[in-house]
């Protein structure tokens, strides 16, 4: 099974600001084979960002990702008040268990 | 627009077997675009894949629940179904459902709003 550790796990940071997210894995994945995720409270994950650098529908262009191997990371380029959420990276490599890392946590600085 | 919608008793005895359902609009669970999959999240922790489901009946369950899980599809409504046996504390969460682009497993391009179930006597 690859884990997949993110860190930090809580970034506090202020609007307009820069966030870097990072995502290690426990072995090697293609960035093929690595998603993002958004959750905000109360709410379902959000498909954010998927393969190298594909966003889903509706994702503005401040979110992109970068990284291969083992180390991959998300960032958003200025934060934007709704972007204040939790952010997960999920692995769905050649075979199960599909995983998830355990989440960055932004927050209003 | 495809969407997912899970239900089922939000309160489950210890023991006992936790049975949710995931209803399918505006696509058909026939559709060979997706696998169909349910994760659970218990409160204020992170995700876990719990198995996926194609439309042929085909089953994938993660190996840390594989022994008490059961996932199934009936076309016939567009829905598919989780077996929790043998529940305890642990298996307190929200529970989604959703549809995994790829093959077994995917990204998850849509998810339900979840249904929080609760173990307890």
């Amino acid at each position: 099974e690859i884990v997949l550790t993110q860190s930090p796990g809580t970034l506090s940071l202020s609007p307009g600001e820069r966030a870097t997210l990072s995502c290690r894995a426990s072995q090697s994945v293609s960035s093929s084979y690595l998603a993002w995720y958004q959750q905000k409270p109360g709410q379902a994950p959000r498909l954010l960002i998927y393969g190298a650098s594909t966003r889903a529908t509706g994702i503005p262009d401040r979110f992109s990702v970068s990284g291969s191997g083992t180390d991959f990371t998300l960032t958003i380029s200025r934060l934007e008040p709704e972007d204040f959420a939790v952010y997960y990276c999920q692995q769905y490599g050649r075979s199960p268990p599909l995983t998830f890392g355990g989440g960055t946590r932004v927050e209003i600085k | 627009q495809l969407q997912l919608r899970e239900s089922g008793p939000g309160l489950v005895k210890p023991s006992e077997t936790l049975s949710l359902t995931c209803s399918v609009s505006g696509d058909s669970i026939s559709s060979s675009t997706y696998y169909w999959g349910w994760i659970r999240q218990p409160p204020g922790r992170g995700l876990e894949w719990i198995g996926s489901i194609y439309y042929s009946g085909s089953t994938y369950y993660n190996p840390s629940l594989k022994s008490r899980v059961t996932i199934s599809v009936d076309t016939s409504k567009n829905q598919f179904s989780l077996n929790l046996s043998s529940v305890t504390a642990a298996d307190t969460a929200v529970y989604y459902c959703a549809t995994i682009r790829g093959v077994i497993i995917g990204r998850l391009d849509n998810w339900g709003q979840g249904t929080l179930v609760t173990v307890s006597s």
